[in-house]
């Protein structure tokens, strides 16, 4: 079964502290993995895109990691910052879907002051 | 704004009632999408659009939902009989077909709560 999971379910950091999320997935084969970041009561947003054969795509402070032999992407956060407090979901296109993708439940970060 | 935009962003129904969602979706875009989304849960996919054409509908999509699309531009969805269980944040996507990724276009939801 087509599953993406994610850790830690929530996570507290002080401004400026970095932080990795996790994400295992189950799905193969797949075309691309996304991060995406989603504020609260808000639409989710895209960060990174990366293929099967891409191993790393950075978007600012936003680094994401793909290790498609042991299915795992990370998403590390750097100098973090009050705006980053959001969900930050990981959404896996299988290669056989033309519309269906495979989220993740989120990781809910806090950032605090 | 030339973002997918929905309406309404709130929406507050009594159990029985029936309720309509609009969802425009980012000009040009001919492929739209509608999911559910709980609290502390991903989005769950509901129903896909190609232009007018409803091409795939989740076993979620039971038969007091319905959803359209039907100049392939603006898409309504429509729950009749509504439950408690149906409050939920509901978003619409949208994408352009043939684009070099299929990266999704997110509005910014219509919140259901169903008392």
């Amino acid at each position: 079964k087509n599953q993406v999971e994610q850790s830690p379910q929530s996570l507290i950091i002080l401004e400026g502290k970095n932080c990795t999320l996790q994400c295992n997935y189950t799905v193969s084969p797949f075309s691309n993995l996304r991060w995406y970041k989603q504020d609260t009561g808000r639409g989710p947003v895209s960060l990174t895109i990366m293929t099967f054969s891409e191993n790393t795509k950075s978007n600012g402070r936003y680094t994401a990691t793909l290790d498609a032999d042991t299915k795992q992407s990370s998403l590390h956060i750097t100098a973090s910052q009050l705006s980053d407090s959001a969900s930050y979901i990981c959404v896996v296109s299988p290669m056989d879907s033309n519309y269906q993708l495979i989220w993740g439940a989120g990781t809910k970060l806090i950032i605090k002051p | 704004d030339t973002g997918v935009s929905q309406n309404p962003r709130h929406k507050i129904t009594k159990r029985g009632q029936n309720v309509t969602f609009r969802c425009d979706p980012i000009s040009e875009h001919n492929r739209l999408y509608w999911y559910r989304q709980t609290l502390g849960q991903g989005p769950e996919f509901l129903t896909y659009f190609q232009n007018e054409a409803q091409l795939e509908k989740s076993r979620l999509l039971s038969d007091r939902f319905s959803a359209e699309r039907p100049k392939g531009s603006f898409s309504t969805l429509e729950i009749q009989r509504t439950e408690q269980g149906d409050s939920a944040m509901y978003l619409c996507a949208s994408r352009p077909s043939g684009a070099s990724t299929d990266t999704q276009y997110f509005g910014p939801g219509t919140r259901l709560t169903v008392l």
